[in-house]
């Protein structure tokens, strides 16, 4: 069985670029959620995906968004670049959108704007 | 609106001490509360995993509970190694969110 999965490991932008992050879920689990965590916090929801639909958005603006795919894989875009925006970015996937449903965590990915 | 928050925010033991990490949030309506382990720029693995209607969960030298009426949960490790040493961090999943609200975690140094 995989786990989570997410590319790139690293990655370097300039302010007012755009960035593509993506997840690949553990086999078999349909949702997607990502998280923001900056230096020193813990982090923060961004938003989830269930069966190619959002299910769910925390407080990030419209310039976060981001795509499920058939198979379950999961985007996280981010456009304009900002400063603030370098972090850690996680993605967890689970067998359900419910509650009940244990969500598994990926590596994350660095982001860096400069 | 749910808060999470982490005391110590960072704790360094000598090995082989018992410790204990704590945890309160604000609102008791939670479906659950888990507990993480985090290394430097890593991702999470969980821990530990309690349901509301809990009151503890045990995992090898980890043990954590829950106590929802008083907004607590504390983690306890047995016989610190300094393979122990990362960043503890709690998350409540709340009713009014259905989302998991973290705490800002305990940063743990165990030295040999």
């Amino acid at each position: 069985e995989t786990g989570v999965t997410q590319s790139p490991t690293h990655l370097i932008k300039t302010r007012g670029q755009q960035v593509t992050l993506r997840c690949s879920s553990q086999s078999g689990h349909n949702t997607v959620s990502w998280y923001q965590q900056a230096l020193g916090q813990g982090p923060q929801f961004i938003f989830q995906y269930y069966r190619e639909e959002e299910n769910g958005r925390g407080n990030f603006p419209p310039r976060f968004s981001g795509l499920q795919f058939p198979n379950y894989s999961s985007e996280l875009n981010v456009n304009a670049l900002e400063l603030d925006d370098s972090a850690l970015y996680l993605c967890a996937s689970s067998l359900g959108a419910g509650p009940a449903n244990e969500q598994f965590f990926g590596p994350g990915t660095r982001l860096t704007v400069l | 609106k749910q808060e999470v928050t982490q005391i110590p925010a960072a704790l360094s033991v000598p090995e082989g001490e018992n410790l204990v990490l704590n945890c309160s949030f604000t609102d008791s309506a939670i479906y659950n509360l888990q507990w993480f382990r985090q290394d430097p720029g890593k991702g999470l693995t969980s821990l530990l995993l309690i349901q509301s209607s809990q009151r503890e969960q045990t995992s090898g030298r980890l043990n954590a509970s829950l106590d929802k009426s008083s907004g607590r949960s504390t983690l306890y490790i047995a016989a610190s190694q300094p393979g122990d040493s990362a960043t503890y961090l709690c998350a409540v999943l709340s009713y009014n969110t259905d989302k998991l609200i973290f705490g800002t975690g305990t940063r743990l140094q165990v030295f040999p």
